[in-house]
């Protein structure tokens, strides 16, 4: 079937630890794959993206994780900040297809 | 702030009647999705228009529709609203083809009474 998921609904880290958010993903065929950070009472921002012919990429804190064998995504935060409170979601981009397909989002909460 | 702008913020409606929600896409973006979020959910995709032409749709209705502008601004309307539209609407706008990243609006908040 066509889904996105994530293993665990919330997640709690103190401030300056490192966070890994995961997602399951479960059609072979999708190509393309976004984390987007929602903040309270706003859209969802971009983070990073990966395309199935890369294992990792990096951004400014952040790093994705592809792996491709079990279908799994994750996104690693460094030091993770107060601001970065909020829900993540991880979206899936299929080959020909126009859409994202969201999975439920995991919340992440730093506590100082 | 990705330059996307949605409006309004927040809507009331009652059941039965129509509504239509409008986004301005980024600069040089020709692509516009809509998606629908429910509380405590991830995005659903609604449709996506591409250089004015409806390019895709998700499992939601006929009374869904949309329109693209030459400007490349859209146009989300609901007819005949139910309770169960109650939701964020959120616009994305992607630049050029449709697998390009996809940069979210605001959203508009709409409740349905």
């Amino acid at each position: 079937g066509e889904s996105v998921g994530l293993h665990l609904p919330t997640l709690s880290v103190q401030e300056g630890d490192n966070s890994i958010i995961n997602c399951a993903y479960s059609n072979s065929a999708s190509d393309y794959f976004i984390w987007y950070k929602q903040e309270s009472g706003k859209g969802p921002q971009f983070i990073i993206d990966i395309r199935s012919n890369m294992d990792k990429r990096q951004g400014q804190r952040v790093t994705v994780l592809l792996n491709k064998t079990v279908k799994h995504l994750s996104l690693q935060i460094a030091a993770t900040q107060p601001g970065d409170s909020a829900v993540y979601f991880c979206a899936e981009g299929r080959g020909g297809s126009e859409k994202l397909v969201f999975g439920k989002g995991t919340k992440l909460t730093v506590n100082p | 702030e990705t330059g996307v702008t949605q409006s309004p913020t927040h809507l009331i409606k009652t059941r039965g009647q129509q509504v239509t929600l409008r986004c301005s896409s980024q600069s040089g973006h020709n692509t516009v999705s809509w998606y629908q979020q429910a509380l405590g959910q991830g995005p659903q995709f609604i449709f996506q228009y591409y250089r004015e032409e409806e390019n895709g749709r998700g499992n939601f209705p006929p009374r869904f529709s949309g329109l693209q502008f030459p400007n490349y601004s859209s146009e989300l309307n609901v007819n005949a609203l139910e309770l169960d539209d109650s939701a964020l609407y959120l616009c994305a706008s992607s630049l050029d083809r449709p697998q390009e990243t996809q940069y979210f609006g605001p959203g508009t908040r709409l409740l349905v009474l």
